[in-house]
């Protein structure tokens, strides 16, 4: 069993959709929890970083974490054709220095919003 | 604007030949990273450094090799001992090795025929 599960999609949505990306882990020591953006042959770029559980807003971006569950989330309101990448959730302990605590990502699921 | 540079874009090599990819960050972070971008299987870790003169394997270090000589700079060389070197290569940055998020270059695509 993998670390971190995410669906790899293609996930294909209308435009002014709202999209819901998801992301199951197995380690329950898993404090820091992250979202990228990743364009075309372009490096990931960061859009959202929480700590624990609980919900984080930033413009059309929500997510979402239940540390209960180990169950990550990713909502996009009113979806873009810009909005069109992959996206890979990500997360660390955040404590200790070495290997244990490396960034450890899901394998990204493809988002195509459709004009 | 701070950010990392990855340079250059596309590398082309033969088979056998030793490889450098350069990575150079100027966000006064203390910790760097390669990573591994392959179809169908995510970010794999291949080395990282918490601070100049020093770094430490990852998951796939077999066949890199890399320096830290100065906190900017984090070149990784892909030596003739990989066995599957083509791929998309990741370079990242981040304040700390700790709970720090990780901010990346552009990447290096490496194609070895």
């Amino acid at each position: 069993q993998k670390e971190v599960e995410q669906d790899p999609g293609p996930l294909s949505v209308p435009e002014g959709a709202i999209v819901s990306l998801n992301c199951t882990y197995s380690n329950s020591a898993f404090q820091y929890f992250m979202w990228y953006r990743q364009y075309s042959r372009k490096g990931p770029e960061l859009l959202m970083y929480t700590y624990s559980s609980g919900n984080k807003e930033d413009g059309r971006f929500t997510a979402q974490v239940d540390k209960s569950s180990k169950y990550i989330s990713l909502f996009i309101r009113d979806s873009q054709p810009s909005d069109s990448a992959t996206y890979l959730c990500a997360m660390r302990l955040g404590f200790g220095g070495g290997a244990t605590n490396k960034l450890i990502f899901g394998t990204g699921t493809l988002l195509a919003v459709q004009p | 604007d701070g950010g990392i540079t990855q340079s250059p874009k596309y590398l082309f090599r033969k088979e056998g030949q030793n490889v450098t990819l350069s990575c150079e960050q100027n966000l006064n972070h203390d910790a760097m990273y390669w990573y591994r971008q392959d179809p169908g299987q995510g970010l794999r870790l291949i080395y990282y450094s918490q601070i100049v003169n020093d770094f430490q394997k990852g998951d796939i270090a077999e066949g890199y090799s890399v320096s830290r000589e100065k906190k900017e700079s984090f070149p990784l060389t892909v030596t003739s001992a990989q066995k599957n070197p083509t791929a998309f290569y990741l370079c990242a940055s981040s304040i700390r090795h700790d709970n720090s998020p990780l901010h990346f270059g552009n990447g290096t695509r490496l194609t070895v025929t």
